[in-house]
């Protein structure tokens, strides 16, 4: 069955620092792979998306890419912010038997930033 | 547009009680997914409901059982609770619009189980 691995946290940065989560994913046919943030107390937040191999997702100046041939969707951001605490999930959306909609999930990679 | 509502927000039983929680979709959205949040196990995919139909199924035991209204309001209802039901229930709805469908998720309810 389809899989995503994360790397384990926590991971803690010193604000502007550089940021590497990485993902790696199995699967049957072409899945579409997210980004998820949970901020303490809340839901899931999309972050962003890549539909297709070498689409690349882009949002708040987080970034990641889809490559097939690694099978990964490692996410980045050049300089983290104390705000970009949050837990970060990877996860890949199967059609389901059905044909519908089914998000398998990393475990979570908590980030904490600090001033 | 409203965002996806779940109610409650919290909620405390004892062990072989059972639970209903609901859950609105954005509105015009007709796919309704639900999801099991724990430290252990991480996010799990319980079902999904398209257009009063179980489309997809997890691998929950018979307790763990859902239905959706003709207005995609979203119900899920666990039976004969126990311990290891505490988590937080994620509802995400979806537009069902081809093969990506981003999937928008509510606050969740924090079911604890004692």
């Amino acid at each position: 069955g389809n899989s995503v691995t994360q790397m384990e946290g926590p991971v803690t940065l010193s604000e502007e620092a550089f940021l590497t989560i990485n993902c790696t994913y199995t699967a049957t046919g072409y899945p579409s792979l997210f980004w998820y943030v949970q901020y303490p107390g809340e839901g899931l937040q999309l972050l962003l998306k890549a539909t297709k191999a070498d689409d690349k997702g882009s949002n708040k100046g987080f970034e990641a890419t889809y490559r097939k041939e690694t099978t990964s969707f490692h996410l980045e951001k050049g300089s983290v912010q104390v705000s970009d605490s949050a837990v970060y999930f990877c996860a890949l959306s199967d059609l389901g038997t059905g044909g519908g909609n089914k998000l398998t999930f990393g475990t979570g990679t908590q980030l904490k930033v600090e001033l | 547009k409203a965002g996806v509502t779940q109610t409650p927000r919290y909620l405390i039983k004892t062990r072989g009680q059972q639970v209903t929680l609901s859950c609105s979709p954005i509105s015009g959205h007709r796919s309704v997914s639900w999801y099991q949040q724990t430290p252990g196990q991480g996010l799990q995919f319980l079902f999904e409901y398209f257009s009063e139909t179980q489309r997809n199924k997890g691998n929950f035991p018979g307790r763990f059982s859902g239905r959706q209204f003709s207005n995609s309001r979203s119900e899920m209802n666990v039976s004969t609770l126990e311990l290891g039901d505490s988590a937080l229930y994620l509802c995400a709805s979806s537009g069902d619009r081809g093969r990506y469908n981003e999937q928008f998720f509510g606050p969740g309810t924090r079911l604890t189980v004692l």
